[in-house]
């Protein structure tokens, strides 16, 4: 698993109410990413990681934000949730596995409701 | 931008036999490389099989193993003498090969089904 956690797991809360998710890593992974997985979409990025304080949006960013400040957790906040941001929510690393492979591993995910 | 196509949304195959999802990507990318992943009704995403799109040989990991068309822009995962356990969902994913920092593009699965 990479040494992936995210919190909490499953929530429900309100339209209109701010809403933060945890991803935290215990290996030292530098690049880390927030993807979000709906019906008939697969999985979408929403930002990305490329170390502390670096950041950048990906396929879907608007009305998400992201933070790192330490190396092992990257937070995902979502500024004023609306029921369109019902989904769930997957932190992933990359790194590199065995000669020219790349690694891609996935937290257990987060069940966000929005009510 | 890269695209990810997955043209069978649901699969029912016998116990022991073989099975191939299918998995097509468009992409102007000198170098990439594709993934598998498994999601079982639980919900987390299982990392299954990788290949680098410079590898000349088709990856395997166990029973599964990727057959990987290049000049097609094909990268189908086979399962060979399938399991009950194999039942779940399968997702075929991109990535530009910058080794290390790989965004990932994901096609919308395969609702594989074992039937005993």
């Amino acid at each position: 698993d990479a040494g992936i956690t995210q919190s909490p797991r499953h929530k429900v809360t309100e339209t209109g109410t701010p809403v933060t998710l945890r991803c935290h890593q215990t290996e030292n992974h530098r690049y880390m990413y927030w993807y979000r997985q709906d019906p008939g979409h697969g999985l979408r990025l929403i930002h990305y990681s490329y170390g502390v304080k670096d950041t950048d949006k990906g396929e879907v960013s608007d009305g998400y934000s992201v933070s790192r400040s330490k190396t092992e957790d990257f937070l995902l906040t979502l500024e004023s949730a609306t029921s369109s941001q019902t989904s769930v929510y997957f932190c992933a690393i990359t790194r590199r596995g065995e000669g020219q492979n790349t690694e891609a591993f996935f937290g257990q995910g987060t069940r966000l409701t929005v009510v | 931008a890269q695209k990810i196509t997955q043209t069978q949304p649901g699969m029912f195959v016998q116990e022991k036999e073989a099975v191939t999802l299918d998995c097509t990507y468009d992409t102007s990318d000198p170098s990439y490389g594709l993934f598998w992943y498994k999601q079982p009704s639980s919900g987390e995403m299982i990392f299954l099989i990788y290949q680098g799109s410079y590898d000349q040989q088709n990856a395997t990991e166990g029973r599964y193993s990727l057959n990987f068309q290049k000049a097609r822009k094909s990268a189908n995962l086979v399962i060979s003498a399938s399991q009950l356990g194999d039942s779940a969902m399968y997702f075929c994913a991109h990535s530009r090969a910058n080794f290390g920092n790989e965004k990932l593009t994901f096609g919308t699965g395969t609702r594989l089904t074992i039937i005993p």
